[in-house]
């Protein structure tokens, strides 16, 4: 199984700063089809995950641009340009590329 | 609007049986692979399995834990994707997640809460 690591596992962030979630493969995520499927979601408290980013780096429709998603291969990073109080949540990266589908552990953004 | 809403949840007792609904609707649901997930109480997400659409052979996917006591199914003409759970452990106490696939799971139900327990 694809085991996907993210660091922090904590992030307390001030408001309007950025902040950076670092998320890690163990294999590969480059599928046979040459697209790479990691995508980030967020939870919100209380709430269902929501999917932010697909495919590395494009955000799926109504996500802010302040979301931004980048890497490649085994690693990959989200970033919030500057986090605002909605953001705070826990989020996950998720590997789709090979079954079983794995998840990250999560971290935790929450505000200063 | 797309729109899953997942039922059937509850309380069970070990080794019984629970059957989950996800109702679709907003979208071609036969034109979609369906997955299953859950979250136990305070933990992280898992996968739990995926069944392809009809074009795409219809065929399924299950994670090892849950293999073998789990069956996902569909019925396309009522855009509804189930979870049929067998041989309940205390360890399958999550609240269970449908969402549409195959490689961008962008719409999320709410969840069903799923409690196995003497």
């Amino acid at each position: 199984d694809i085991v996907m690591t993210q660091t922090p596992l904590s992030s307390p962030v001030t408001l309007g700063q950025p902040a950076s979630i670092s998320c890690r493969s163990t294999q590969s995520l480059v599928h046979s089809d040459g697209n790479t499927y990691l995508s980030w979601l967020q939870q919100r408290p209380g709430q269902p995950p929501r999917l932010l980013i697909y495919k590395i780096s494009n955000r799926f429709s109504g996500v802010p641009d302040r979301f931004s998603g980048s890497g490649a291969g085994t690693d990959f990073t989200l970033k919030i340009s500057r986090v605002e109080a909605e953001d705070v949540g826990v989020y996950y990266c998720m590997q789709v590329t090979q079954f079983p589908f794995t998840f990250g552990p999560g971290t935790k953004v929450d505000i200063k | 609007e797309v729109q899953l809403v997942e039922s059937g949840g509850g309380l069970v007792q070990p080794g019984r049986s629970l059957r989950l609904s996800c109702t679709a609707s907003g979208f071609t649901f036969g034109d979609y692979h369906m997955s299953w997930f859950r979250q136990a109480p305070g933990k992280g997400l898992e996968w739990v399995g995926l069944i392809r659409s009809k074009p795409s052979g219809g065929t399924t996917e299950y994670a090892a834990s849950v293999k073998g006591r789990f069956t996902i199914s569909r019925d396309d003409s009522t855009s509804i994707a189930y979870l049929q759970m067998n041989s309940l452990k205390t360890e399958d106490t999550a609240v269970y997640y449908c969402s549409r696939g195959p490689r961008a799971y962008d719409y999320w139900g709410q969840g069903t809460l799923v409690t196995v327990s003497s």
